[in-house]
């Protein structure tokens, strides 16, 4: 069974960095593009960051970009999300986005049940 | 940015009845949208990639159809686990996307 476990989450003060990271199963995370979304407590989703099967490409959201910086590491089947000077605004549940492709994605078809990032002070 | 619009913000329906969603892009984006369900307290699932292609295992109820700035996602006939937030979402922007608002499909 594909699968998708994120990890990393917490409570954290503005100004202050995390680091997310997405551990995969049942499937070879180097074939496919993957993705990082979020969303703010009742409120839609917001795609916030993806990465092509070999980093060739990386994406951002404009709301993100010049703090977050995704990557990921093939060989030990994982993705990453690094996430500096955090805003109260950045707090949401952030779920890790298998893609259907590896380039150009397409869409994202295994999702993981997500990691929950809360900046306070 | 390629800003989607979905339409109605909330479709008050009964069992049985047929759904028709609506998502509007801000600029042509030809067939690349997806569509996504979510129900409460569970992580998003793809129904509909490229406009009208159902993804592994969707029912044949849901359909998409449409191309450059208007598309719509039909539930042929509502069952009671089809009550839920639907997503669309474009990929023609590349390396940014973005997803539409959303449409809540409540029993009524």
């Amino acid at each position: 069974e594909m699968q998708l476990v994120e990890s990393g989450g917490g409570l954290v003060q503005p100004g202050r960095s995390l680091r997310l990271s997405c551990a995969a199963s049942g499937f070879t995370l180097e074939d496919f593009a993957m993705h990082w979304v979020r969303q703010a407590p009742g409120k839609g989703l917001e795609w916030v960051s993806g990465i092509t099967w070999n980093s060739g490409t990386m994406g951002y959201a404009d709301s993100v970009k010049g703090r977050f910086s995704i990557s990921r590491d093939n060989a030990k089947n994982s993705l990453y999300l690094q996430m500096n000077s955090l805003r109260a605004e950045d707090t949401a549940l952030y779920y890790c986005a298998k893609d259907m492709n590896g380039d150009p994605p397409y869409a994202f078809n295994i999702w993981g049940r997500g990691t929950m990032v809360t900046v306070t002070s | 940015e390629i800003v989607l619009t979905q339409s109605p913000a909330t479709l008050s329906l009964s069992p049985g009845e047929r759904a028709t969603l609506s998502c509007r892009a801000s600029q042509s984006i030809s067939r690349y949208l997806a569509w996504y369900q979510q129900r409460p307290g569970q992580a998003p699932r793809l129904l509909i990639y490229d406009a009208s292609n159902r993804a592994t295992g969707i029912p044949a109820r849901f359909s998409g159809s449409g191309s450059g700035t208007d598309f719509t996602l039909t539930i042929s006939s509502l069952e009671p686990e089809d009550f839920a937030v639907y997503y669309c979402q474009q990929r023609s922007n590349w390396p940014r996307l973005t997803f539409g608002g959303g449409t809540k499909v409540e029993i009524k």
